[in-house]
């Protein structure tokens, strides 16, 4: 299957730095990036959905200043957590969209975040 | 209501066990219906898409019934390394997007 690759896989920062986390689809162009976040012990939660090329859509609750997406490719899409705080500290993971809408998404391995 | 429920679980089963997850979608425009597995600090894999006359891979069978909008996942003669959390995804119609169930997670005993 396609492959999605995260980078960093984890990263540890101080409160009030910001970090970013990139995403690339390796061997496909992908039309459409999802970021997701996952608590401990919870599903994945939708944060933003991007097309390459134009701003993100942000899921309702999710601030747009705070997580910054950019889709500047059609291989690439970044995250930036600004300002973060200890309540940030999750399971970041990237999803990346070929063609159809509705197609199968390929995820990238995740990025685990802690705020100290 | 949530545009996806699951089983809360967790299913405690014993290896040769045959064992069901149910999931409830609220959308009834949804179009695409999928399982995926997600090991523990992993990202989620997918399983399987479920088609609307079902479909079967190996042990697994996904059935989905629109009328009722619930999606289920059958897995037969399981094994240790079936153990995960289960992931019901449903596309739910607005640009396309899926959204994932809480999950279910299945332990597999010898």
């Amino acid at each position: 299957g396609a492959v999605v690759s995260q980078h960093p896989s984890w990263v540890i920062c101080k409160s009030g730095t910001s970090v970013k986390i990139e995403c690339r689809s390796l061997d496909f162009q992908a039309t459409t990036m999802f970021w997701y976040r996952q608590f401990p012990k919870q599903s994945l939660m939708l944060m933003a959905t991007s097309n390459e090329g134009s701003k993100a859509t942000y899921e309702q609750g999710v601030e747009k200043d705070k997580f910054l997406i950019n889709h500047a490719s059609l291989t690439l899409s970044t995250l930036t957590v600004t300002s973060a705080h200890p309540e940030d500290s999750s399971f970041y993971i990237c999803s990346a969209r070929g063609g159809l809408a509705g197609g199968e998404q390929y995820f990238g391995p995740g990025t685990r975040l802690t705020v100290t | 209501r949530k545009e996806v429920e699951q089983d809360p679980g967790p299913f405690n089963v014993p290896e040769g066990a045959t064992v069901a997850f149910n999931c409830t979608y609220s959308n009834s425009a949804s179009q695409s219906f999928f399982w995926y597995r997600q090991d523990c600090r992993k990202e989620p894999k997918l399983l399987m898409s479920v088609y609307s006359s079902g479909n079967e891979d190996g042990r697994f069978t996904a059935q989905l019934n629109r009328a009722s909008q619930y999606i289920s996942l059958l897995i037969r003669d399981s094994k240790l390394s079936d153990s995960a959390t289960y992931l019901c995804v449903v596309n739910i119609g607005r640009n396309n997007d899926m959204r994932f169930g809480a999950g279910t997670r299945l332990t597999v005993k010898p």
